[in-house]
């Protein structure tokens, strides 16, 4: 089956840093990605993982151990602005498919 | 703006209408995607297409739904008679075969049916 978890609400303050947890369970794997969602608007990119590691773009980051089937995305010096869903997505690639499998969102919510 | 365009953005129609939203990808993208997204969840995946082939369709993709991209740019999505059950979001993207793959979504077309 195809399974992706990660906490439905989190909270922070303006200034810290949160790490947003994903764990998947899917058929294939050709990577993960990472999508930022404000209320009422599109996804939109973050980060991408393929191999084991951690990728570093600006204030956020992104971690990836593929024999645990586990992520996090690493958000630093946190400003209202992030206040949106994180959005952690499998690329599929069974039986020469490509498709995104989504997480329900992890809301963060950025307080003053 | 060379971004992933949708249209129209919001449609409100009655229970049994017929709809049909329209997505216009990132000009270079060969790959155009379409998703479904209800509040709270993440975006589903309904159909994608390389090319003007449509190479994939989820079992949530019922027969009133149908999707085209007759020349291999823009693409259609259609849905008859619809539902309640069908208001949701409905998210295109596109991206380029290969490689990291990345897939850029567009604004949406958020449906509403009464």
């Amino acid at each position: 089956g195809q399974n992706i978890d990660q906490p439905t609400e989190m909270t922070a303050t303006e200034g810290a840093i949160v790490q947003i947890n994903c764990t998947y369970q899917t058929s294939g794997f050709n990577g993960l990605f990472w999508y930022q969602q404000h209320a009422g608007e599109a996804p939109t990119f973050l980060s991408y993982n393929v191999l084991d590691g951690l990728e570093e773009k600006g204030r956020f980051s992104s971690f990836l151990s593929r024999s645990k089937g586990y992520s996090y995305l690493l958000l630093k010096e946190l400003q209202m602005k992030d206040s949106a869903s994180y959005l952690c997505a499998v690329r599929d690639n069974v039986r020469d498919t490509d498709k995104l499998i989504f997480g329900t969102g992890t809301r963060l919510q950025v307080f003053p | 703006d060379t971004g992933v365009s949708q249209n129209p953005r919001h449609k409100i129609t009655k229970r049994g209408q017929n709809v049909t939203f329209r997505c216009d990808p990132i000009s270079e993208h060969n790959r155009l995607y379409w998703y479904r997204q209800t509040l709270g969840q993440g975006p589903e995946f309904l159909t994608y297409f390389q090319n003007e082939a449509q190479l994939e369709k989820s079992r949530l993709l019922s027969d009133r739904f149908s999707a085209e991209r007759p020349k291999g740019s823009f693409s259609t999505l259609e849905i008859q008679r619809t539902e309640q059950g069908d208001s949701a979001m409905y998210l295109c993207a596109s991206s380029l075969a290969g490689g990291q793959g990345t897939q850029f979504f567009g604004p949406g077309t958020r449906l509403t049916v009464l």
